[in-house]
């Protein structure tokens, strides 16, 4: 049964830390994206990359997120320095490049900045 | 631009009710529509898609969909509801021409199943 996995679960820092978030998306998917998930704002799409190059980076602040892709098998989204304001949960999602594909929600990483 | 709907930030229903979760979008092109579930803790699964063809769309769970070009509504239905049916629900959509099948998300409905 294949899954996207996000490492870690969950994590508690302090402001002006740095924060890394993995992803493995699933096998074979070339599109990955990032979502954060806050109760005011919702569901919001941070970043996408196809075939590893970032196609849309707009929902990102710039000035202290990143994402990248080392390779097809590992995302990753930091955060530096991080603030009590970036406290929420971040999905990673993978899917095959069509426009129609269903998109495969890893289970979240639950970040609070204390 | 693309945008989503949700009509209803939370239903409370009884359960073996049935149950509808309203959605409106706007696009100027061709659409795909979407709706995912998220249980509690954890992440979104895919419910139903509306591609083309049939505007009924069996999804699973007992859910089902009707796309209305006319009203650009895509609703999502379920006859009767079982407990394990709460959760939050999402609308979402998607466009032929969008790079990367990018999602537009609504807000989100809170389905609440009451015994």
């Amino acid at each position: 049964d294949a899954r996207v996995t996000q490492t870690p679960r969950d994590k508690v820092t302090e402001m002006g830390q740095e924060v890394t978030m993995r992803c493995q998306p699933i096998l074979g998917h070339n599109t990955v994206f990032w979502y954060r998930q806050t109760m005011m704002q919702g569901l919001e799409l941070l970043a996408y990359f196809r075939n590893r190059a970032p196609l849309d980076d707009s929902g990102m602040p710039k000035d202290r997120f990143s994402a990248e892709m080392p390779d097809a098998t590992l995302a990753t989204l930091k955060i530096q320095p991080s603030e009590p304001r970036d406290s929420a949960v971040y999905f990673c999602a993978s899917a095959t490049r069509q426009g129609a594909d269903t998109q495969y929600f890893g289970p979240g990483t639950r970040l609070t900045v204390l | 631009a693309q945008s989503v709907t949700q009509l209803d930030s939370q239903v409370p229903v009884f359960e073996e009710a049935p149950v509808e979760l309203r959605c409106n979008y706007s696009s100027s092109v061709s659409v795909y529509l979407f709706w995912y579930v998220q249980y509690p803790n954890q992440g979104l699964q895919l419910l139903l898609k509306y591609l083309s063809g049939s505007t009924l769309v069996k999804g699973i769970n007992g859910f089902e969909a009707e796309f209305n070009k006319s009203q650009t509504s895509f609703h999502l239905r379920k006859p009767s509801v079982h407990i394990s049916d709460t959760a939050e629900y999402f609308c979402a959509v998607s466009d032929e021409y969008n790079q990367g099948g990018k999602l537009i998300f609504g807000q989100g409905t809170e389905l609440s199943v009451k015994p």
